[in-house]
């Protein structure tokens, strides 16, 4: 059990589609994290919340919009896909503070673009 | 800029064998921190080390080692006796404290498969 669930865990959409990816940790954590794994690439660090502000944008295309409600809740808005962003998304969360802490992932959600 | 190198793609080894996995580092900072994790096949990723780079201590947990050798910038994993149930996927990692978003750079990964 890592304390951090993903919904939907598969997700079929057209290129017209919206929908969202829900992502809820139970850690604790005041920082959230989203990533792209595509079959063929590293891990790709796409958005940074810490403490509901975000961070960073890894130069990410804006059809894929992020949301942090509050340190708990993370989601991933997203529309007008191209069949090249099929991949597993995947939530991560940590502590922040001084020094550097490991990072516990939900089981990500599977995203296929038709 | 910080890098990993995860250069075996694929290790194939029979149960009981002893593997190592091998993880390579760049980074410019005297201060950073390395990671690996387990993907199974369930896609989720394990959190398994953290280690920072002040402290060069080997680990060792279980059937699991780590061997971490700043002058070769190295951070090799080992699975002793390896059991089918450690086939997954294994990522090394890599934090630099001057990254203010806790920011970690993944290698390739190295898929790992135990056969019966």
């Amino acid at each position: 059990e890592t304390g951090v669930t993903q919904t939907p865990r598969h997700l079929v959409m057209g290129m017209t589609n919206k929908k969202s990816l829900k992502c809820e940790q139970h850690l604790g954590h005041n920082a959230m994290y989203w990533y792209k794994q595509s079959a063929k690439k590293p891990l790709e660090l796409m958005f940074v919340y810490s403490l509901e502000e975000r961070v960073e944008n890894n130069s990410v295309p804006s059809r894929f919009s992020p949301e942090c409600p509050n340190s708990s809740h993370l989601f991933l808005h997203l529309h007008t896909l191209q069949p090249e962003d099929s991949a597993l998304y995947l939530c991560a969360s940590s502590q922040t503070g001084t020094g550097i802490y490991e990072q516990y992932f939900g089981p990500g959600t599977r995203l296929t673009v038709t | 800029a910080q890098k990993v190198t995860q250069a075996q793609t694929e290790i194939s080894v029979v149960e009981k064998e002893d593997v190592t996995l091998d993880c390579v580092y760049e980074t410019r900072d005297t201060t950073y921190y390395l990671f690996w994790y387990k993907q199974p096949p369930s896609g989720e990723l394990v959190f398994l080390i953290r280690r920072n780079s002040f402290d060069e201590q080997n680990e060792i947990s279980g059937r699991y080692s780590w061997n971490f050798q700043k002058s070769t910038s190295s951070f090799n994993f080992t699975i002793t006796a390896s059991q089918v149930v450690d086939s997954a996927v294994y990522f090394c990692a890599l934090s630099e404290a001057s990254s203010n978003n806790n920011d970690m750079r993944f290698g390739a990964g190295t898929r790992l498969t135990v056969k019966p």
